[in-house]
């Protein structure tokens, strides 16, 4: 099984460009999150959505956008890319609520 | 508003000692807690979780924690630490009243184990 997948691995972008982090699960999970890990902080959530079509903001959601189109993708935007965005992102989903996330393997992602 | 703090960013033990890391949470319902393990490099694993059933909740790689209402604690153990133990570990803390899986991390702690 492959569980959550991130593409892509690493990334550099410059300062202003813009990209999307993939993440896909083929665990037939309705509940998916992103999150950024920052050394010393822990991990931060982003956005979460709960169904497809169906996005909400967590906490940390300014410079960033998702959509849920699928059940299985859920795709993080980042428009306009700024130095406080160098971090390491995570995609986790989950079957709901009480049930534990499981977790792909990060994109880390510099601006410079 | 729910937040979860950990204490101490680093623990270093001997191989085979007793492994203690510690948890505390803020929250204004009973909440669900989690502890998760990650590896260098890789994503988060579950370590073990506490909704509402046993207080003391066994995980893998034998790894346990009780769930302390009264000192709002939820520390993790495990009775002998073993090398591949080292790794860095999140407590984290979900609303059960929302039913979104939103969790609230702690800082993480990075254990250290020494032959």
């Amino acid at each position: 099984n492959a569980g959550v997948t991130q593409t892509p691995k690493f990334r550099i972008l410059k300062i202003g460009q813009s990209m999307t982090l993939q993440c896909t699960q083929d665990m037939n999970h309705n509940y998916m999150y992103w999150y950024r890990q920052d050394p010393g902080m822990g991990l931060k959530l982003i956005y979460y959505s709960v169904g497809a079509g169906i996005t909400d903001k967590g906490e940390v959601p300014n410079g960033y956008n998702v959509s849920r189109s699928t059940t299985e993708d859920f795709p993080l935007r980042l428009e306009l890319a700024a130095p406080s965005q160098t971090s390491v992102y995570f995609c986790a989903s989950s079957y709901g609520g009480m049930q534990p996330q499981h977790f792909g393997d990060g994109t880390r992602l510099s601006i410079l | 508003a729910q937040s979860v703090t950990q204490l101490g960013s680093h623990v270093s033990v001997s191989e085979g000692a007793l492994v203690l890391l510690r948890c505390n949470y803020s929250s204004s319902v009973p909440p669900y807690l989690f502890w998760y393990v990650q590896y260098p490099n890789q994503g988060l694993q579950l370590l073990l979780k506490y909704t509402s059933a046993a207080t003391l909740v066994k995980g893998i790689n034998g790894f346990e924690a009780e769930f302390k209402k009264s000192e709002t604690s939820f520390h993790l153990t495990k009775p002998s630490a073993h090398m591949s133990d080292a790794a860095e570990y999140f407590c984290a803390v979900s609303d059960p009243t929302e039913n979104t899986g939103k969790l609230i991390f702690g800082q993480g702690t990075t254990l250290q184990v020494k032959p």
